[in-house]
Protein backbone atom coordinates (compact mmCIF):
# COMPACT_ATOMS: atom_id res chain seq x y z
CA UNK A 1 0.00 0.00 0.00
CA UNK A 2 1.01 3.07 -0.88
CA UNK A 3 1.99 6.14 1.54
CA UNK A 4 1.40 9.30 2.04
CA UNK A 5 2.24 11.20 -0.58
CA UNK A 6 3.02 15.13 -0.42
CA UNK A 7 3.98 17.35 -3.41
CA UNK A 8 6.33 19.23 -3.63
CA UNK A 9 9.14 17.98 -1.63
CA UNK A 10 11.02 21.60 -1.78
CA UNK A 11 9.25 24.61 -2.69
CA UNK A 12 10.94 28.36 -2.50
CA UNK A 13 8.55 31.46 -2.31
CA UNK A 14 9.15 35.08 -2.34
CA UNK A 15 7.15 37.04 0.62
CA UNK A 16 3.86 38.22 -0.67
CA UNK A 17 3.57 35.70 -2.90
CA UNK A 18 0.56 32.48 -2.50
CA UNK A 19 1.57 28.81 -2.38
CA UNK A 20 -0.67 25.66 -2.84
CA UNK A 21 0.64 22.30 -1.44
CA UNK A 22 -0.78 18.96 -2.15
CA UNK A 23 -1.32 15.75 -0.18
CA UNK A 24 -2.56 12.34 -1.47
CA UNK A 25 -3.22 10.27 1.43
CA UNK A 26 -2.67 6.51 2.17
CA UNK A 27 -5.90 5.04 0.04
CA UNK A 28 -8.77 4.29 2.50
CA UNK A 29 -8.08 7.24 4.89
CA UNK A 30 -10.48 9.70 5.18
CA UNK A 31 -8.97 11.68 7.55
CA UNK A 32 -5.91 14.39 6.77
CA UNK A 33 -4.37 16.92 9.16
CA UNK A 34 -2.16 19.49 8.23
CA UNK A 35 0.85 20.54 10.97
CA UNK A 36 3.51 22.92 10.34
CA UNK A 37 7.01 22.05 12.15
CA UNK A 38 9.45 24.91 12.15
CA UNK A 39 13.55 24.78 13.68
CA UNK A 40 13.39 23.45 17.17
CA UNK A 41 9.61 23.59 17.74
CA UNK A 42 6.70 21.06 17.79
CA UNK A 43 4.53 20.38 15.60
CA UNK A 44 1.78 22.70 14.98
CA UNK A 45 -1.80 21.74 14.26
CA UNK A 46 -3.24 23.71 11.05
CA UNK A 47 -6.29 21.95 10.21
CA UNK A 48 -7.89 18.39 9.61
CA UNK A 49 -10.39 17.36 7.48
CA UNK A 50 -12.62 14.51 7.17
CA UNK A 51 -14.98 13.72 4.53
CA UNK A 52 -14.41 17.05 2.51
CA UNK A 53 -15.34 19.10 5.99
CA UNK A 54 -12.78 20.85 8.23
CA UNK A 55 -13.09 18.93 11.38
CA UNK A 56 -10.72 20.78 13.68
CA UNK A 57 -8.57 23.97 13.30
CA UNK A 58 -5.64 25.02 15.01
CA UNK A 59 -4.45 29.02 16.10
CA UNK A 60 -3.23 29.85 12.59
CA UNK A 61 -4.34 33.13 11.01
CA UNK A 62 -7.05 32.92 7.92
CA UNK A 63 -3.66 33.36 5.25
CA UNK A 64 -3.60 29.47 5.96
CA UNK A 65 -6.48 27.44 4.61
CA UNK A 66 -7.06 24.03 3.09
CA UNK A 67 -10.07 21.92 1.59
CA UNK A 68 -10.27 18.20 0.95
CA UNK A 69 -11.56 16.70 -2.31
CA UNK A 70 -14.03 13.50 -2.88
CA UNK A 71 -10.62 11.36 -3.32
CA UNK A 72 -9.65 12.46 0.36
CA UNK A 73 -6.66 14.38 -1.55
CA UNK A 74 -5.99 17.22 0.30
CA UNK A 75 -4.53 20.65 -0.51
CA UNK A 76 -3.35 23.97 1.68
CA UNK A 77 -3.10 27.14 0.50
CA UNK A 78 -1.00 30.13 2.36
CA UNK A 79 -1.50 34.06 0.55
CA UNK A 80 0.39 36.59 1.55
CA UNK A 81 3.48 34.94 2.36
CA UNK A 82 5.94 35.93 5.19
CA UNK A 83 9.72 35.30 6.30
CA UNK A 84 8.01 33.35 8.84
CA UNK A 85 6.09 30.83 7.32
CA UNK A 86 9.55 29.47 6.00
CA UNK A 87 8.74 25.69 7.35
CA UNK A 88 8.48 21.90 7.01
CA UNK A 89 4.90 21.41 6.63
CA UNK A 90 3.68 17.65 6.79
CA UNK A 91 0.78 16.59 6.18
CA UNK A 92 -0.72 13.26 7.89
CA UNK A 93 -3.77 10.62 7.03
CA UNK A 94 -5.49 8.01 9.14
CA UNK A 95 -8.90 6.42 8.47
CA UNK A 96 -11.49 8.25 10.81
CA UNK A 97 -9.08 10.44 12.54
CA UNK A 98 -8.18 11.03 16.03
CA UNK A 99 -11.41 8.96 17.42
CA UNK A 100 -9.95 5.36 18.08
CA UNK A 101 -6.34 4.87 18.56
CA UNK A 102 -5.59 4.80 15.30
CA UNK A 103 -1.96 6.13 14.39
CA UNK A 104 -1.80 9.11 12.24
CA UNK A 105 0.80 8.36 8.71
CA UNK A 106 2.71 11.45 7.67
CA UNK A 107 3.86 12.18 4.59
CA UNK A 108 7.79 13.14 4.15
CA UNK A 109 6.45 16.63 4.11
CA UNK A 110 7.14 19.89 1.87
CA UNK A 111 10.23 22.58 2.62
CA UNK A 112 8.82 25.91 2.43
CA UNK A 113 11.18 28.72 2.20
CA UNK A 114 10.02 32.18 2.20
CA UNK A 115 12.85 35.04 0.56
CA UNK B 1 -3.94 24.25 30.44
CA UNK B 2 -3.06 20.94 28.11
CA UNK B 3 0.28 20.53 27.88
CA UNK B 4 3.29 17.84 27.25
CA UNK B 5 6.03 18.00 27.87
CA UNK B 6 9.52 16.26 27.20
CA UNK B 7 13.09 16.10 28.87
CA UNK B 8 15.63 15.99 27.95
CA UNK B 9 15.66 18.32 25.02
CA UNK B 10 18.48 16.30 23.61
CA UNK B 11 20.77 13.73 24.25
CA UNK B 12 23.60 12.17 23.24
CA UNK B 13 24.59 8.38 24.00
CA UNK B 14 27.49 5.57 22.50
CA UNK B 15 25.87 2.88 20.17
CA UNK B 16 25.20 -0.45 22.33
CA UNK B 17 24.21 2.07 25.64
CA UNK B 18 20.23 2.07 26.52
CA UNK B 19 18.76 5.33 27.62
CA UNK B 20 14.95 6.73 28.93
CA UNK B 21 13.05 9.38 27.11
CA UNK B 22 10.27 11.44 29.70
CA UNK B 23 7.01 12.58 28.85
CA UNK B 24 4.74 14.44 31.47
CA UNK B 25 1.35 15.94 30.70
CA UNK B 26 -0.96 18.05 31.91
CA UNK B 27 -4.14 17.18 29.77
CA UNK B 28 -7.53 16.34 30.95
CA UNK B 29 -9.78 14.36 29.54
CA UNK B 30 -7.17 11.75 28.50
CA UNK B 31 -7.28 9.19 25.92
CA UNK B 32 -4.20 7.96 24.27
CA UNK B 33 -0.49 8.49 24.72
CA UNK B 34 1.61 8.03 21.58
CA UNK B 35 5.07 8.00 20.70
CA UNK B 36 6.38 9.22 17.41
CA UNK B 37 10.16 8.50 15.95
CA UNK B 38 11.20 11.74 13.66
CA UNK B 39 14.72 11.22 11.45
CA UNK B 40 15.71 14.26 9.86
CA UNK B 41 13.70 15.87 7.01
CA UNK B 42 11.05 13.13 7.20
CA UNK B 43 7.31 12.78 8.47
CA UNK B 44 7.21 10.98 12.10
CA UNK B 45 6.65 7.58 12.33
CA UNK B 46 4.33 5.85 15.23
CA UNK B 47 6.36 4.11 17.67
CA UNK B 48 3.62 2.90 20.31
CA UNK B 49 -0.19 4.36 20.92
CA UNK B 50 -1.37 3.39 24.69
CA UNK B 51 -4.86 3.94 26.36
CA UNK B 52 -5.46 4.67 29.83
CA UNK B 53 -5.33 0.45 30.94
CA UNK B 54 -2.02 -0.14 29.61
CA UNK B 55 1.27 0.98 31.00
CA UNK B 56 3.72 -0.94 29.22
CA UNK B 57 4.39 -1.18 25.40
CA UNK B 58 6.86 -2.79 23.52
CA UNK B 59 7.46 -2.50 19.68
CA UNK B 60 11.23 -4.07 19.43
CA UNK B 61 13.69 -1.87 21.02
CA UNK B 62 11.50 0.59 22.32
CA UNK B 63 9.48 0.38 25.24
CA UNK B 64 6.95 2.82 26.40
CA UNK B 65 5.32 3.30 29.67
CA UNK B 66 2.66 4.84 30.98
CA UNK B 67 1.63 5.81 34.86
CA UNK B 68 -1.71 7.36 34.34
CA UNK B 69 -1.90 8.30 37.47
CA UNK B 70 1.10 10.50 37.59
CA UNK B 71 0.17 11.64 34.15
CA UNK B 72 3.87 10.34 32.94
CA UNK B 73 5.55 8.40 29.95
CA UNK B 74 8.45 7.23 29.36
CA UNK B 75 10.11 5.58 26.12
CA UNK B 76 12.98 3.37 27.02
CA UNK B 77 15.65 2.30 24.41
CA UNK B 78 18.03 -1.22 24.77
CA UNK B 79 21.06 -1.63 23.25
CA UNK B 80 20.95 1.90 21.06
CA UNK B 81 21.97 1.26 17.44
CA UNK B 82 23.03 4.70 15.32
CA UNK B 83 19.71 4.15 13.27
CA UNK B 84 17.92 5.47 16.43
CA UNK B 85 19.25 8.54 16.18
CA UNK B 86 16.31 10.94 15.95
CA UNK B 87 13.92 13.31 17.40
CA UNK B 88 11.10 11.28 19.47
CA UNK B 89 8.13 12.71 19.81
CA UNK B 90 5.40 12.39 22.70
CA UNK B 91 1.58 13.20 21.90
CA UNK B 92 -1.20 12.91 24.31
CA UNK B 93 -4.71 12.52 22.64
CA UNK B 94 -7.58 14.65 24.26
CA UNK B 95 -10.89 12.84 24.73
CA UNK B 96 -13.36 15.70 23.56
CA UNK B 97 -15.51 16.01 20.99
CA UNK B 98 -12.45 16.35 18.09
CA UNK B 99 -10.05 14.22 19.87
CA UNK B 100 -7.63 16.63 19.22
CA UNK B 101 -3.67 16.15 19.85
CA UNK B 102 -1.46 17.74 22.29
CA UNK B 103 2.21 18.09 20.53
CA UNK B 104 5.48 18.01 22.80
CA UNK B 105 8.67 19.54 21.15
CA UNK B 106 10.86 16.41 21.32
CA UNK B 107 13.94 15.31 22.75
CA UNK B 108 16.22 14.88 20.06
CA UNK B 109 18.96 11.60 20.79
CA UNK B 110 22.38 11.30 19.11
CA UNK B 111 23.76 7.82 18.54
CA UNK B 112 27.20 7.83 18.73
CA UNK B 113 29.58 5.12 17.57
Amino acid sequence: KAGVTQTPRYLIKTRGQQVTLSCSPISGHRSVSWYQQTPGQGLQFLFEYFSETQRNKGNFPGRFSGRQFSNSRSEMNVSTLELGDSALYLCASTMTGGKNNSPLHFGNGTRLTVT
Amino acid sequence: KNQVEQSPQSLIILEGKNCTLQCNYTVSPFSNLRWYKQDTGRGPVSLTIMTFSENTKSNGRYTATLDADTKQSSLHITASQLSDSASYICVVSLMDSNYQLIWGAGTKLIIKP
